[in-house]
């Protein structure tokens, strides 16, 4: 089962920011956070990721709660092109024969010209 | 940098039939995963490799295989296809698969199964 839970859709006006949350209620203290996004018919693309620090890149900011048990990324100023599912997993940095990393189902952004 | 590439692009196989389905990392990165991808069960991890070494697997059965090449190229082989095995294959690499790096993926191989 995975280890987060996202909401299924959310709506986001275009040039506004979007702020995605992910619960995470249940990670332990060596696994990281992160995101990917998929658009229709093409890969899961790489976001950000983040351990317990807030992270910030060319394409988003990642904030994580204090007690890590939940975090949100932020678009922020989205596009049309932002229109996509996103995913929120969690995965040890300690590398052992049961890493498998799970999807959950993710949210749909849509955003609304 | 080239991405993940992954061979063919789409393929229509019939049930009781073999595929063998192509990844080609990004330079330089040695751990290759294969994820399947469908409606119902959303994004599964099927298995890892990293240096010619299987390292982890996913719960699928023993008729998906896998292997890695020496430059890091992987495929992987479906046996005795099933109308259920019609998904969308992925896979990702990264640098040394540790999970402070984040894996790339491909665009996939989508199954058709008739």
């Amino acid at each position: 089962d995975a280890k987060t839970t996202q909401p299924p859709s959310m709506d986001c006006a275009e040039g506004r920011a979007a702020n995605l949350p992910c619960n995470h209620s249940t990670i332990s203290g060596n696994e990281y956070v992160y995101w990917y996004r998929q658009i229709h018919s093409q890969g899961p693309q790489y976001i950000i990721h983040g351990l317990k620090n807030n992270e910030t890149n060319e394409m988003a900011s990642l904030i994580i709660t204090e007690d890590r048990k939940s975090s949100t990324l932020i678009l922020p100023h989205a596009t049309l092109r932002d229109t996509a599912v996103y995913y929120c997993i969690v995965r040890s940095y300690l590398m052992n024969r049961d890493d498998k990393i799970i999807f959950g189902k993710g949210t749909r952004l849509h955003i609304l010209p | 940098k080239a991405g993940v590439t992954q061979t063919p692009r789409y393929l229509i196989k019939t049930r009781g039939q073999q595929v063998t389905l192509s990844c080609s990392p990004i330079s330089g990165h040695r751990s290759v995963s294969w994820y399947q991808q469908t409606p119902g069960q959303g994004l599964q991890f099927l298995f890892e490799y990293f240096s010619e070494t299987q390292r982890n697997k996913g719960n699928f059965p023993g008729r998906f295989s896998g292997r890695q090449f020496s430059n890091s190229r992987s495929e992987m082989n479906v046996s005795t296809l099933e109308l259920g095995d019609s998904a969308l294959y992925l896979c990702a690499s990264s640098l040394q698969g540790n999970s402070n790096q984040p894996q790339h993926f491909g665009d996939g191989t989508r199954l058709s199964i008739l």
